[in-house]
């Protein structure tokens, strides 16, 4: 099925680790955003990519970084995991550029960091 | 700065009843409101889209009302069922340029459905 997705979706980091969270779609959308969301608060930008080749920071980019490897995947990096990262990540992807489609999630990473 | 806020936080209803959820907003320069239903652990999928003229807007049970002046929507779910049982988010994308990265979300109002 066509979609948005996100590998893996459970896990457990100790301090001081580091891991890449992975993304990828299939839908030919050329930009790209990794939000983070956390209990009683709406999802918050991470980092985004208008298009292949391009990254910029969002609202809480400290602590991460990322890479648009091609126009279907996008990665985020956790070069140092902190208590603070635990959260559950989406992916998401659209052809928006101002716009009226609808930017497509995928079904999420729930990361905890001990 | 801008801001989004949804009430109630939650709210409990029987199936087969109707119910309302707010959203009221602060951004500006405002392009479009969108609300989405997140089910337990999955992302959050789009049920609706409005820009500035328009007022309503339906999809199946859900229908979604804007008011561009009060800066508030509403989204109104008719005949309930179990499996509406979600978090609805609000979403409004800035205008002013390219929209990359600028959607505000509200936090977002749980909804159970109770037999």
């Amino acid at each position: 099925n066509a979609g948005v997705t996100q590998t893996p979706k459970f896990q457990v980091l100790k301090t001081g680790q580091s891991m890449t969270l992975q993304c990828a779609q299939d839908m030919n959308h050329n930009s790209m955003y990794w939000y983070r969301q956390d209990p009683g608060m709406g999802l918050r930008l991470i980092y985004y990519s208008a298009s292949e080749g391009t990254t910029d920071k969002g609202e809480v980019p400290n602590g991460y970084n990322v890479s648009r490897l091609n126009k279907r995947e996008f990665s985020l990096r956790l070069e140092s995991a902190a208590p603070s990262q635990t959260s559950v990540y989406f992916c998401a992807s659209t052809n928006e550029g101002g716009g009226l489609r609808g930017y497509t999630f995928g079904s999420g990473t729930r990361l905890t960091v001990v | 700065k801008n801001q989004v806020e949804q009430s109630p936080q939650s709210l409990i209803i029987l199936e087969g009843k109707n119910c309302t959820l707010q959203c009221n907003y602060t951004v500006s320069p405002f392009s479009n409101l969108r609300w989405y239903k997140q089910d337990t652990g999955r992302g959050p999928v789009s049920l609706t889209i409005m820009t500035f003229s328009e007022n309503t807007k339906s999809n199946g049970r859900y229908t979604a009302t804007l008011d561009a002046d009060t800066k508030q929507s509403s989204l109104h779910i008719t005949a309930s069922q179990l499996s509406d049982s979600a978090s609805y988010i609000c979403v409004v994308s800035a205008g002013g340029g390219t929209s990359y990265g600028k959607l505000t979300f509200g936090q977002g109002t749980i909804l159970t459905v109770h037999p």
